[in-house]
């Protein structure tokens, strides 16, 4: 079965702190996603990337595909990053190209 | 601004009344999908469509049906046939549905059945 695992669940963090939360995928993809989902629900996408790293602003993600393993890092956390974040991936062999999720990362960051 | 609409935010219906949640978006995208979120789960698959007029059944379809029309938009109605309906249902959208494409989301509409 095609996993995707998230660690860890909750993270709290004091404000100004370098954040890293991990995601964990069981057999090659096609493509992985970091999303952030903000307490009204809504989610917005913060990455898309099939190999290296990517930034913007103070969010990094990375990814390793011979471990197949993602790291998201945020530098110099804010209470406004508080969110869940969401691993999501693409498996080559499924139709539709659809996404896989992980359960999520509930962050909060304290002043 | 291009983008995807859900509505309503929050939805109240009885229990066994169907009810139709709305997606609409505006980004010329060819394929949609329908996802529900329940706690401490990830986001399941319900439906998708890559072409107007056609549509596939995700992992958890049962008790839903959509409709493809449109390219903007994907309604899905929840069915009495839906157990548990209670969640929260996102749609989204990509260009053309392929590998590398970027996912676009909507804010939500949150069911509560009662």
């Amino acid at each position: 079965k095609n996993e995707v695992e998230q660690s860890p669940q909750n993270l709290t963090a004091q404000e100004g702190e370098f954040i890293t939360i991990n995601c964990s995928y069981s057999v090659g993809i096609s493509a992985l996603h970091w999303l952030q989902q903000h307490p009204g629900g809504g989610i917005v996408s913060l990455f898309m990337l099939s190999s290296g790293k990517k930034k913007h602003g103070r969010l990094i993600a990375t990814i390793n595909i011979q471990e197949k393993h993602s790291s998201l890092h945020i530098t110099a956390s804010h209470p406004r990053d508080s969110a869940v974040y969401i691993c999501a991936v693409r498996w080559p062999e499924t139709s539709g190209s659809r996404l896989t999720f992980g359960e999520g990362t509930q962050l909060t960051v304290n002043p | 601004d291009g983008g995807i609409t859900q509505s309503p935010k929050y939805l109240f219906r009885k229990e066994g009344q169907n009810v139709t949640l709305s997606c609409e978006q505006n980004l010329n995208h060819d394929a949609m999908y329908w996802y529900r979120q329940d706690p401490g789960q990830g986001l399941r698959l319900i439906y998708y469509s890559q072409i107007v007029n056609d549509f596939q059944k995700g992992d958890i379809a049962e008790g839903y049906s959509v409709s493809r029309e449109k390219k903007e938009s994907f309604p899905l109605t929840v069915t009495s046939a839906q157990k548990n309906p209670t969640a929260f249902y996102l749609c989204a959208s990509s260009i053309r549905g392929g590998y590398a494409d970027e996912a676009f989301f909507g804010q939500g509409t949150r069911l509560t059945v009662v």
